[in-house]
């Protein structure tokens, strides 16, 4: 079974700071990949970065970095240079074997 | 542009009746994906489909079922609607195989059973 975990339900950072957001994952797969949404508040799921298993380095995009631990089974995003837009719904999810699972998801809040 | 649409943003349903929520996407994906959202539970898979016909529970399917008979659709039914299926509902559609193939999302159903 795959099982994903977000332990911080809410986060502040102030503008143009770092925050780094948790994630945890379990499953027996070999093969899968992990990915990072942004929800805003009007709703809409905007794919922000993915890490394959067999991917050795850490996958970046822009201002976002996943920190990707395998042994620890650990996939955390890296936001850096913080700023207001960052205000949102930030979810983990894997995918293994044709499912696609998502964690409980962390509210975070950019102050000015 | 790729484009996954679902067929109501609101829905106010009757305890008891039988709710069709439709999803349709137009990627030509293999994949599409039925969730709920509630706050502080995240996205919850209901049910997904990786073919045509082909059918698979999520994590939390009692009360639903689904039907694939298109590639293109993915029709998620609630047989005998109650008042704890209040909640939104996300469609979402991705390639097969594996890879970076995110998955893209409709806008979402707010079904609300009274």
């Amino acid at each position: 079974a795959q099982k994903i975990t977000q332990t911080q339900p809410g986060m502040f950072v102030q503008e143009k700071e770092a925050v780094t957001l948790d994630c945890t994952y379990d499953t027996s797969d070999q093969s899968y990949g992990l990915f990072w949404y942004k929800q805003p508040s009007s709703g809409e799921m905007i794919f922000l970065i993915y890490q394959g298993s067999y991917d050795e380095q850490n996958a970046t995009e822009g201002r976002y970095s996943l920190n990707f631990q395998k042994a620890r089974k650990s996939a955390n995003l890296v936001i850096s240079a913080s700023q207001l837009g960052d205000s949102a719904m930030y979810f983990c999810a894997m995918r293994a074997d044709y499912k696609l699972s998502f964690g409980a998801g962390t509210t975070v809040t950019v102050r000015a | 542009d790729v484009k996954v649409t679902q067929s109501s943003r609101y829905l106010v349903k009757r305890t008891g009746e039988k709710v069709f929520l439709e999803c349709v996407q137009d990627m030509d994906h293999e994949n599409m994906f039925w969730y709920r959202q509630d706050p502080g539970l995240g996205l919850r898979l209901i049910y997904f489909s990786y073919d045509v016909k082909m059918k698979e529970k999520g994590d939390i399917p009692e009360g639903y079922s689904v039907s694939r008979e298109k590639k293109e659709r993915f029709s998620l039914i609630l047989e005998s609607a109650s008042t704890n299926q209040t909640s939104m509902y996300l469609c979402a559609s991705s390639f097969g195989g594996q890879g970076s193939t995110q998955a893209f999302f409709g806008q979402g159903t707010r079904l609300t059973v009274v």
